[in-house]
């Protein structure tokens, strides 16, 4: 099916490190991407967003960076903590396309503490 | 207030059957999308509606089918499963049907076993 890709499938991160977690979209046309956290059991959780008309945005210990020249998006993680252990998805919208998300594969951080 | 609310939680069918999976969006939310997630293939968007309409269909086959009712809550059915159909389904909601500035929720998921 379709997918937004990504560029490594498991990252592990030193408690208190920065994390920094990569994303490759193919369609010049999305406009709007979203990271989501996924942990064990659960539903995908909401992180931050950035629309194509921005290259940075910053939320609470998060910043999302989307380079639209090579179609590449990062997700940087400050003071990455236990807690963060998780895997994170990136999602694309294309304009046009109402509310469908398009998700990459997925990459899981684990925290050593 | 409530998040998305997916019911059943956890169900086991038989190659064959059907199964409809239920989900009740954050209140007032009007857009609902259901996805499949596997191990192998990832989150794959089925189809997405807003008003009791479908606004956008994912390539998955006819056996796949939802609705929306007029309190916005949705179903999605699967006729004649197979073992592929194993997999976690996820259903998020939304205020309005363009994302741009409006936040797609999640909820828990339904997990399907067909044996």
């Amino acid at each position: 099916g379709e997918s937004v890709g990504l560029h490594l499938p498991t990252l592990s991160v030193q408690e208190g490190d920065n994390s920094i977690i990569n994303c490759a979209y193919s369609n010049s046309a999305s406009d709007y991407f979203i990271w989501y956290k996924q942990e064990s059991g659960k539903g995908p959780q909401f992180i931050i967003d950035i629309r194509s008309n921005m290259d940075k945005r910053q939320g609470q210990r998060v910043t999302v960076l989307l380079n639209k020249t090579v179609k590449h998006l990062s997700l940087q993680i400050a003071a990455t903590q236990p807690g963060d252990s998780a895997v994170y998805f990136c999602a694309e919208n294309i304009r046009g396309q109402g509310g469908k998300l398009i998700f990459g594969q997925g990459t899981e951080l684990s925290v050593k503490p | 207030k409530a998040g998305v609310t997916q019911t059943p939680r956890y169900l086991i069918k038989t190659r064959g059957q059907q199964v409809t999976l239920s989900c009740s969006p954050i209140s007032g939310h009007r857009s609902v999308s259901w996805y499949q997630q596997t191990p192998g293939q990832g989150l794959q968007f089925l189809f997405e509606y807003f008003s009791e309409t479908q606004r956008n269909k994912g390539n998955f086959p006819g056996r796949f089918s939802g609705r929306q009712f007029s309190n916005s809550r949705s179903e999605m059915n699967v006729s004649t499963l197979e073992l592929g159909d194993s997999a976690l389904y996820l259903c998020a909601s939304s205020l309005q049907g363009q994302p741009l500035g409006n936040t797609i929720y999640f909820g828990e998921g339904s997990w399907l076993t067909v044996v």
